[in-house]
């Protein structure tokens, strides 16, 4: 199994501020035939399912605002949310998708400072 | 779009088999190329891939759950469904089902399973 290692395990960042989260995993999930990274990020609020906001590591879903970005390739792997709002309070997973069984990683809670 | 809604008892005892059931609404569970996935959260834990039916009925587990997992597709009634074998209270979790064998969109609001005698 791929094992996805996300840090910090929670972060409290200012109103405005840049909030950063990090995703590691423990092999590469990049498919070298497509040159895409096979991973995703998701949103949860408390007491909601997650929610699906970047999956190919840098492409933003529909809807999802312009403050959130995805980066990084291979094994490591950044969210990065660039203006806090107080609606962005939530824990963050990423997935992987490169092979089954399909795996989350720990969650990154982010709170208001 | 494609809305999910899960159903089932909210509470099953030791080493029973929890059955639940994932209703579609806004689209078929026919559609070619579309897949429907159970994953699963421990109160105040991290998210379980549980595995995933196809249109056709094709199936992908997670090893982990040990050959006590079945999810099949109900075309007539537009729903899929999860059983769960021999649970322990290990299994107890808030269930979601949710569309995609890659990435998850979009998931339903889940159910709580406990498992308790």
């Amino acid at each position: 199994d791929i094992v996805m290692i996300q840090s910090p395990d929670s972060l409290a960042v200012s109103l405005g501020e840049r909030a950063t989260i990090n995703c590691k995993s423990s092999q590469s999930v990049l498919y070298s035939s497509d040159n895409k990274n096979y991973l995703g990020w998701y949103q949860q609020v408390p007491g909601q399912p997650p929610k699906l906001l970047i999956r190919w590591a840098s492409t933003r879903e529909s809807g999802v605002p312009d403050r959130f970005s995805g980066s990084g390739s291979g094994t490591d792997f950044t969210l990065t949310i660039s203006s806090l709002q107080a609606e962005d309070v939530a824990v963050y997973y990423c997935q992987q998708y490169y092979s089954t069984p399909l795996t989350f990683g720990g969650g990154t809670k982010v709170e208001i400072k | 779009q494609v809305q999910l809604q899960e159903s089932g008892p909210g509470l099953v005892k030791p080493s029973e088999t929890l059955s639940l059931t994932c209703t579609v609404s806004g689209g078929s569970v026919s559609i070619d190329g579309y897949y429907w996935t159970w994953i699963r959260q421990p109160p105040g834990k991290g998210l379980e891939y549980i595995g995933y039916v196809s249109y056709s009925g094709s199936t992908n587990y997670n090893p982990s759950l040990r050959g006590r997992v079945t999810i099949s597709v109900d075309t007539s009634k537009n729903q899929f469904s999860l059983k769960l074998s021999s649970v322990t209270a290990a299994d107890t979790a808030v269930y979601y089902c949710a569309t995609g064998r890659a990435w998850f969109d979009p998931w339903g609001q889940g159910t709580l399973v406990t498992v308790s005698s």
